[in-house]
C-alpha cells in the first residue's frame, strides 16, 4: 500500500515551461517532505524539502508548496532547462529519516 | 571518500546464490539506510542503523535478508539464497545525525541481476 502517491507519472515540457508535480499523503504523523531529483544510473539526490509548518518554500528556481489540511504538497521547477531532465521523487519522513517515498515522475525537457 | 560508495556496482547472481552488498558511508555519519528501488518505483525502506546499532529492520522483505553495521561505519547487506523478485537496485544512504532534517546522501546503489 503506497502511503504517498505521486502524479504525473510523467511529462514532457518545453524549455523554458513550468513543470508541476503533485504528491498526496495520508499519515498525519509525516512530518519532513523532501523531493529528490534521480538521473539514470545514478542515486536520488535531494533537491529541497519542506516541513508541515511552512506552506511554500523557494530554491532558485524550485519551489514547493504544502496544503496540510488538504494532505498534499507540490514541486514547481520553473524555467524548466534541459538538465533539468530526470526522475523526481517526493517523499514523506515517517521516523528519524525511514521515507516513504512515491512512485516517480519522468520530466522531460525539450529545448 | 566524498559520498557514499557501494559495491559492487553491478552484480548477476544465479537462482539460490548467496549475495554480499557493501556500503561505505560518508566519514562520521552515525545514521545509515538500505532501501531497494525496483525498475521504475521509487526506493522502499530496508533497514535503519544508528551507529551500530540496527534500529528498524521492519522493510526487510524476507528472513533471507539481513543487514550489519558491526563497527557503526561499513554496513553490508547479504541476501541469500536470491530469488528472481530480489532484483532490483539496492541504495545505501547516509545521514550525519540522525532525525529527518539532516539531508540523507544516497550511494549509486548496487544494481541485483538474478538469473
Amino acid at each position: 500500500q503506497q502511503q504517498v502517491k505521486q502524479s504525473p507519472q510523467s511529462l514532457i515540457v518545453q524549455k523554458g515551461g513550468i513543470s508541476i508535480i503533485n504528491c498526496a499523503y495520508e499519515n498525519t504523523a509525516f512530518d519532513y517532505f523532501p523531493w529528490y531529483q534521480q538521473f539514470p544510473g545514478k542515486g536520488p539526490a535531494l533537491l529541497i524539502a519542506i516541513r508541515p509548518d511552512v506552506s511554500e518554500k523557494k530554491e532558485g528556481r524550485f519551489t514547493i508548496s504544502f496544503n496540510k489540511s488538504a494532505k498534499q504538497f507540490s514541486l514547481h521547477i520553473m524555467d524548466s532547462q534541459p538538465g533539468d531532465s530526470a526522475t523526481y521523487f517526493c517523499a514523506a519522513n515517517e521516523n528519524w529519516g525511514k521515507f516513504q517515498f512515491g512512485a516517480g515522475t519522468q520530466v522531460v525537457v525539450t529545448p | 571518500g566524498a559520498g557514499v560508495s557501494q559495491s559492487p556496482r553491478y552484480k548477476v547472481a544465479k537462482r539460490g546464490q548467496d549475495v554480499a552488498l557493501r556500503c561505505d558511508p560518508i566519514s562520521g555519519h552515525v545514521s545509515l539506510f538500505w532501501y531497494q528501488q525496483a525498475l521504475g518505483q521509487g526506493p522502499e525502506f530496508l533497514t535503519y542503523f544508528q551507529n551500530e546499532a540496527q534500529l528498524d529492520k521492519s522493510g526487510l522483505p524476507s528472513d533471507r535478508f539481513f543487514a550489519e553495521r558491526p563497527e557503526g561505519s561499513v554496513s553490508t547487506l547479504k541476501i541469500q539464497r536470491t530469488q528472481q523478485e530480489d532484483s532490483a537496485v539496492y541504495l545505501c544512504a547516509s545521514s550525519l545525525r540522525q532525525g529527518a532534517g539532516n539531508t540523507i546522501y544516497f550511494g549509486e546503489g548496487s544494481w541485483l541481476t538474478v538469473v
